[in-house]
C-alpha cells in the first residue's frame, strides 16, 4: 500500500520566491497534518485537517505561510514570500481518525532551503 | 502548553550494549507514543502505551509508560547499528500531540 507521498523531495530557492509543498495522504485518512523539523526546534505542527477541514492553525508561523485540502487526497503546503529561516524539512502525516492525538503515518518530508 | 523532554539528547554507544531513553512531562497524558525516525525519512511509530505502569516489549525494545502517565521510558537490550536513528516520543493530550526533541542515537560495530 502506497504511503503518505510528498513532493518534491528537495527544494532550493532565493529569498523572497514562492514555494509550494504537496501531499497525498493515506487513502482512507481522515486527518492530514503539516510539521515542520528543524535542529534547533525539532518537530512542530503547523497545521492539521479533519476531513478537509482546517482545524486549528495556531502554529503556523505568520501570514506567509498557507495550507488548503481542496479534496480528501490532496493537500497543499506554500510560502510566499519564502525567507531563510523557513529552510527546514516539512512533513506531511495523515491518521485513520480524527482525533488530533491519534497514530501518524509520516511522509518522507521535502527538505527546503531558501537562500 | 504541554513540553516533553528527552534525555539524553545525543547517544553514542557500541554493538552489544544496553540503554535507556527518557521521555518526562509535568502534565499527564491519555497515551504516548514513540517512533523512529532514520536519516532522510519520515517518523515511523514503533508503539502506543496507554495505561499507567503499562509495559510494551518489541523484540529487543521495551516501553514504559509511568504509573501517573507523565513520563515514559525505552530500553534497549543489546543494541544494533540497525537501532541507529532519532527516537521521538509524543504525549497525547488536551487534544493535541506534543512532541518531544528526541534522542539521536548511534550504535556503532
Amino acid at each position: 500500500d502506497a504511503g503518505v507521498i510528498q513532493s518534491p523531495r528537495h527544494e532550493v530557492t532565493e529569498m523572497g520566491q514562492e514555494v509550494t509543498l504537496r501531499c497525498k495522504p493515506i487513502s482512507g485518512h481522515n486527518s492530514l497534518f503539516w510539521y515542520r523539523q528543524t535542529m534547533m526546534r525539532g518537530l512542530e505542527l503547523l497545521i492539521y485537517f479533519n476531513n478537509n477541514v482546517p482545524i486549528d492553525d495556531s502554529g503556523m508561523p505568520e501570514d506567509r505561510f498557507s495550507a488548503k485540502m481542496p479534496n480528501a487526497s490532496f493537500s497543499t503546503l506554500k510560502i510566499q514570500p519564502s525567507e531563510p529561516r523557513d529552510s527546514a524539512v516539512y512533513f506531511c502525516a495523515s491518521s485513520l481518525g480524527t482525533l488530533n492525538t491519534g497514530e501518524l503515518f509520516f511522509g518522507e518530508g521535502s527538505r527546503l532551503t531558501v537562500l | 502548553t504541554q513540553l516533553l523532554e528527552q534525555s539524553p539528547q545525543f547517544l553514542s554507544i557500541q554493538e552489544g550494549e544496553n540503554l535507556t531513553v527518557y521521555c518526562n512531562s509535568s502534565s499527564v497524558f491519555s497515551s504516548l507514543q514513540w517512533y523512529r525516525q532514520e536519516p532522510g525519512e519520515g517518523p515511523v511509530l514503533l508503539v502506543t502505551v496507554v495505561t499507567g505502569g503499562e509495559v510494551k516489549k518489541l523484540k529487543r525494545l521495551t516501553f514504559q509508560f509511568g504509573d501517573a502517565r507523565k513520563d515514559s521510558s525505552l530500553h534497549i537490550t543489546a543494541a544494533q547499528p540497525g537501532d541507529t536513528g532519532l527516537y521521538l516520543c509524543a504525549g497525547a493530550g488536551g487534544s493535541r500531540l506534543t512532541f518531544g526533541e528526541g534522542t539521536q542515537l548511534t550504535v556503532n560495530p
